[in-house]
């Protein structure tokens, strides 16, 4: 069974400085995907980034990029230039691409960024 | 862009009701999901349904649990008797009918939730 853990379940960081969020899954699949999804207090479900496994190249959306190590089973997400409206709940989500691609999620870290 | 709907975004029932709750999936989507999220946890799997049948669902989905698509846009998750542990937030999603390796617009949309009540 795949599982996802966030060790961080709370961060802060001051607007327009950097900060990394942790994540870390356990599969044996070899073909997956690995998401961030941000929930703001509406606690919408917002896609930041996605990360397909074959691919070797760290994915970028912006001032949003992960850090993905598939040996380590490491995909850390980096907030570059922080804002305000970065504040939220960031969840870590691995999808097999096999069976009904169903999303397993981790605890969530709650980012808060200061002004 | 197309999106996932959810309707209500917010119901109060009392315990022992059934509740339905109702997500209209993006249009060319073919395998549906209900998620749930009770206050400060992670978002858990309850179910996928694909061409009109569970594909699979977690221990959570029990017996007081069902979903239907009876008219081929609504999808459905019916609460029976519900209790106060089910109050939570429940997100339906969608994707497309294949998920591969490399294709492009993989993802699951998610619905902005059903936030339910149980008092």
């Amino acid at each position: 069974a795949q599982t996802v853990t966030q060790s961080q379940p709370e961060m802060s960081v001051q607007e327009a400085e950097t900060v990394t969020l942790s994540c870390t899954y356990d599969t044996s699949e070899s073909n997956y995907y690995l998401f961030w999804y941000k929930q703001p207090p509406s606690r919408q479900m917002i896609l930041v980034i996605r990360q397909e496994a074959y691919k070797q190249q760290n994915a970028t959306e912006n001032r949003f990029s992960v850090n993905f190590q598939k040996a380590a089973k490491s995909f850390s997400l980096k907030i570059s230039d922080s804002q305000l409206g970065d504040t939220a709940m960031y969840f870590c989500a691995f999808m097999r691409l096999s069976g009904t691609y169903k999303y397993i999620f981790g605890t969530g870290t709650r980012l808060k960024v200061l002004a | 862009e197309p999106e996932v709907t959810q309707t209500p975004s917010h119901q109060v029932t009392q315990m022992g009701q059934e509740v339905i709750l109702r997500c209209v999936p993006i249009s060319n989507h073919l395998y549906f999901y209900w998620y749930r999220q009770i206050l400060g946890q992670k978002v858990e799997f309850l179910v996928s349904f694909y061409n009109n049948e569970i594909s699979e669902k977690s221990e959570i989905f029990d017996d007081q649990f069902s979903v239907e698509r009876p008219d081929g846009s609504n999808f459905t998750l019916k609460i029976r008797s519900t209790k106060l542990e089910d109050s939570a937030m429940y997100f339906c999603a969608s994707t497309k009918k294949k998920i591969s390796q490399g294709a492009t617009g993989n993802t699951i949309y998610f619905g902005e939730g059903s936030w339910l009540t149980v008092v």
